[in-house]
Order: structure tokens, then C-alpha cells, then sequence
């Protein structure tokens, strides 16, 4: 079975630019998570899909950040504009219910 | 607001020492408790869990936690580590019932040198 599925895995991007985050979860799971770890703090919790819908949003930092889930299969992280407290690395898991959730390896966003 | 502590940000131990590792979290009610690990240059992998039953709870490569409601504790435990078992340990709380968020603590990185 294959894992949780991240790309890309590095991105280095310059403030004021856009980028896109992709996750593809574990197949038929139906809830997604997005985290956050910022410079070795803890690991934030961002937003929570179940299939197409965001079931909790609460951890989104600001309107820069914008999720996507359309069909309920892979999603997307876009951060426009980026700013420099943006970098980090950014995890997406996946869960078949509200049980254990399987981490992908991380994107890790750097911007300059 | 809820929070997980972990006490140690940076652990050093010789292969077959004993290692503990703590946790405490400040919800009080009802909590699912994890362990995941990062070993370097992987992803996070679930050590353990805690959903309910018996409060000792084994995890994958001798790894074993205990839940002890009364001190909100679950303490990572493993009697003798290995070289191998250099990595970031991660504890982890989620709130039961309609609350799928994980909230986690800071990380502790275990160093072992052989």
C-alpha cells in the first residue's frame, strides 16, 4: 500500500511569490490533515478535510493560505503571497476515520 | 488553550541505557494519546497509541507507554536503546469526540551513541 505521497519536497521561493503544496493520501482515505513546523517548534495543526469538505479550518495562520480538496482525493496548499515567517516544513497525514493518521515526509518551504 | 510538554528537547545516551522520555498534556478531558517518531531523512512514523483499556500500552521496536490519567502523563519508555533508535520522538494529544485535530508537542531528539 503506498504512504502518503507529498510534493514537492523542497521548494525555495522568494517573498512575494506563490506556491502550491500537493498531497495525495493513502487511497480511500477519507480525511486529510495539513500541518505546520516553523523552525523546530512544535508541529502545528493547519486544516482538516473530510473527503471534499474542510471539517476544521481553525489552524489556518492568515487569508494567504488557501486549501483545496476538489473531488475529495488529492489536495493542495497554495500560500500567496508568501513572507519569510512562511518557511518551514509542511506535513499533510491522512485517516480512513477519526483514527491514526499517516504522515507523508514533508514539504520543506523556504522563503527568502 | 490545550498543550502537550515534552520536558526534554535534547536527550544523549550510550547504547543500553534506559530511556524515558516525557509527556504532559493540559486537556482534561477524554484524550487519544500517540507517540510518533521521525528517524532522520523519514517521514513521521506512529510509535504507539492510546485510545482506552489497559494504560501500559507497546509499541513497534520495545518501545512502551503509560498512561497515567491522574498526572495527564504518558511517558515513552524503552529498557535498552540502540544506536538506531537515534531520532525525534514527537507525543501527541487529540481531544475524543468530534475533535480529529492532533495537537503535538515540541519533539525530543534522542541522540545514541554506540
Amino acid at each position: 500500500e503506498a504512504g502518503v505521497t507529498q510534493f514537492p519536497s523542497h521548494s525555495v521561493i522568494e517573498k512575494g511569490q506563490t506556491v502550491t503544496l500537493r498531497c495525495d493520501p493513502i487511497s480511500g482515505h477519507d480525511n486529510l490533515y495539513w500541518y505546520r513546523r516553523v523552525m523546530g517548534k512544535e508541529i502545528k495543526f493547519l486544516l482538516h478535510f473530510v473527503k471534499e469538505s474542510k471539517q476544521d479550518e481553525s489552524g489556518m495562520p492568515n487569508n494567504r493560505f488557501l486549501a483545496e480538496r476538489t473531488g475529495g482525493t488529492y489536495s493542495t496548499l497554495k500560500v500567496q503571497p508568501a513572507e519569510l515567517e512562511d518557511s518551514g516544513v509542511y506535513f499533510c497525514a491522512s485517516s480512513p476515520a477519526a483514527d491514526t493518521q499517516y504522515f507523508g515526509p514533508g514539504t520543506r518551504l523556504t522563503v527568502l | 488553550a490545550q498543550s502537550v510538554s515534552q520536558h526534554n528537547h535534547h536527550v544523549i545516551l550510550s547504547e543500553a541505557a534506559s530511556l524515558e522520555l516525557g509527556c504532559n498534556y493540559s486537556y482534561g478531558g477524554t484524550v487519544n494519546l500517540f507517540w510518533y517518531v521521525q528517524y532522520p531523512g523519514q517521514h513521521l512514523q506512529l510509535l504507539l497509541k492510546y485510545f482506552s483499556g489497559d494504560p501500559l500500552v507497546k509499541g513497534i521496536k520495545g518501545f512502551e507507554a503509560e498512561f497515567i490519567k491522574s498526572k495527564f502523563s504518558f511517558n515513552l519508555r524503552k529498557p535498552s536503546v540502540q544506536w538506531s533508535d537515534t531520532a525525534e520522538y514527537f507525543c501527541a494529544v487529540k481531544r475524543w469526540g468530534g475533535y480529529n485535530k492532533l495537537i503535538f508537542g515540541a519533539g525530543t531528539r534522542l541522540a545514541v551513541h554506540p
